[in-house]
């Protein structure tokens, strides 16, 4: 069965501070892996999108990793402001057919003044 | 000039009825979606449309009808509420038939139409 683990559920930081969140898969066969991010009352919004080849990409202050081998990824996100407090969502695509996506519970990030 | 905006935001009712959320994009994507966000925050796809034709149905109630008009529409219509059917559901498109979305066309979400069932 496809899964999409994400750790650490919950995690309070203090601006200007970094941080990293973690997602482990099951899926397979990979196509590729996003990290959305999630406003309280709106939709996720795209941060990234890694395939099988790469290892890293960033986007302004987030930073995500890719190790396909062991099926885990990271994204850091580097000096925190308030307005990064949202939920990241981990989400996997497997290849084939409707490539449907797996979407990880998300960790809900609080950043404090 | 929201990109996909779905309504209503809240929509509150009784077992048994039946009601409907609309969707609108104005993004020119030619596939667009349903998702169901229950209570453990795990979203879920539930039908996705291409071109206006239905290419997927994940094992969801035929109490659950998408219609799209155009492409530009997919609008849902839920008979015979059920307590279960609360949750948060998400209007989505993209470009291209895949349902994750493609390496140049990420999913656009809309905001969300949270439903409660009592």
């Amino acid at each position: 069965k496809n899964q999409v683990e994400q750790s650490p559920q919950s995690l309070i930081i203090l601006e200007g501070k970094n941080c990293t969140l973690q997602c482990n898969y099951t899926v397979s066969p990979f196509s590729n892996l996003r990290w959305y991010k999630q406003d309280t009352g709106r939709g996720p919004v795209s941060l990234t999108i890694m395939t099988f080849s790469e290892n890293t990409k960033s986007n302004g202050r987030y930073t995500a990793t890719l190790d396909a081998d062991t099926k885990q990824s990271s994204l850091h996100i580097t000096a925190s402001q308030l307005s990064d407090s949202a939920s990241y969502i981990c989400v996997v695509i497997a290849s084939g057919g409707s490539y449907i996506p797996t979407f990880g519970r998300g960790t809900s990030l609080i950043v404090h003044p | 000039d929201t990109a996909v905006s779905q309504t209503p935001k809240y929509l509150v009712t009784q077992m048994g009825n039946d009601k409907s959320i609309k969707c609108e994009q104005n993004l020119g994507h030619d596939t667009m979606y349903w998702y169901k966000q229950d209570s453990k925050k795990f979203l879920k796809i539930m039908f996705s449309y291409n071109n206006k034709e239905l290419i997927i149905n994940e094992t969801v109630p035929n109490r659950f009808s998408p219609k799209s008009p155009d492409k530009a529409h997919l609008n849902l219509h839920i008979n015979s509420l059920e307590l279960g059917d609360s949750a948060v559901y998400f209007c989505a498109s993209s470009q291209g038939p895949r349902a994750g979305g493609n390496r140049n066309s990420p999913l656009h979400f809309g905001n969300g139409t949270r439903l409660t069932v009592t």
